[in-house]
């Protein structure tokens, strides 16, 4: 079975410019979510949807957006990137809110 | 009374003996609370979790122990092993609160 798959695995940006991160999650599972994870600290958390609908948004900048689309993947997305920014994006699927979460590998990106 | 406190920081066990890992929380409202362990450069994987109506969940070498009224809860490795070399961290959420809540992680070191 496929799990949750993040594409890019890495990806380096200039400053000021955007990026979008990309989650396919586990077939069934209706629920994704974000977090950024810097180096040494543990996840915290961006954005949830549920049925294509948002749920949750972290304390981060309105930089950061997202969406959730029919087939359930979603997208992360982050205009006028900072050096501040760069951290391991991580994408999690769950059948539904509050149960077992599953994690991707994440997307490194790295700000310079 | 977000915050999920994880210690130690930092943990040295010899092969073959038990670690042990402490986490509280505040938030009564959790109702969910999984462990993860996460190798460098790589997502969280999910290694066990537990609900408030039970005091335990034992999972081959993996154990939680749960105490609802002290609002703490822990993991235990049995018969550690160097390929047990990882940074875990407990989460926490809740109904109302569906994001999870890490701890700040404990970088565990199995030595022969």
């Amino acid at each position: 079975d496929a799990g949750v798959t993040q594409s890019p695995t890495h990806l380096i940006k200039t400053r000021g410019q955007h990026v979008t991160l990309r989650c396919s999650p586990i077939s069934g599972h209706k629920s994704v979510s974000w977090y950024q994870q810097v180096l040494g600290q543990g996840p915290q958390f961006i954005f949830q949807y549920y049925e294509k609908e948002e749920r949750g948004r972290g304390n981060f900048p309105d930089r950061f957006s997202a969406r959730q689309f029919p087939n359930y993947s979603s997208e992360l997305n982050v205009n006028a990137l900072l050096l501040g920014d760069s951290a391991l994006y991580l994408c999690a699927s769950s059948p539904e809110p509050n149960t077992e979460a599953f994690f991707g590998q994440g997307t490194r990106l790295t700000v310079v | 009374q977000q915050q999920v406190k994880q210690s130690p920081q930092s943990l040295i066990v010899q092969k073959g003996g038990i670690s042990i890992i402490n986490c509280a929380y505040e938030n009564t409202a959790f109702d969910y609370f999984p462990w993860y362990q996460q190798f460098p450069g790589k997502g969280p994987a999910l290694l066990i979790a537990i609900r408030p109506d039970v005091s335990e969940k034992k999972e081959g070498r993996f154990t939680i122990s749960f105490n609802k009224s002290a609002k703490q809860f822990s993991l235990h490795i049995m018969d550690s092993q160097p390929g047990d070399s990882a940074t875990y961290f407990c989460a926490a959420s809740g109904f109302g609160n569906e994001k999870l809540t890490f701890g700040t992680g404990t970088r565990l070191t199995i030595i022969p």
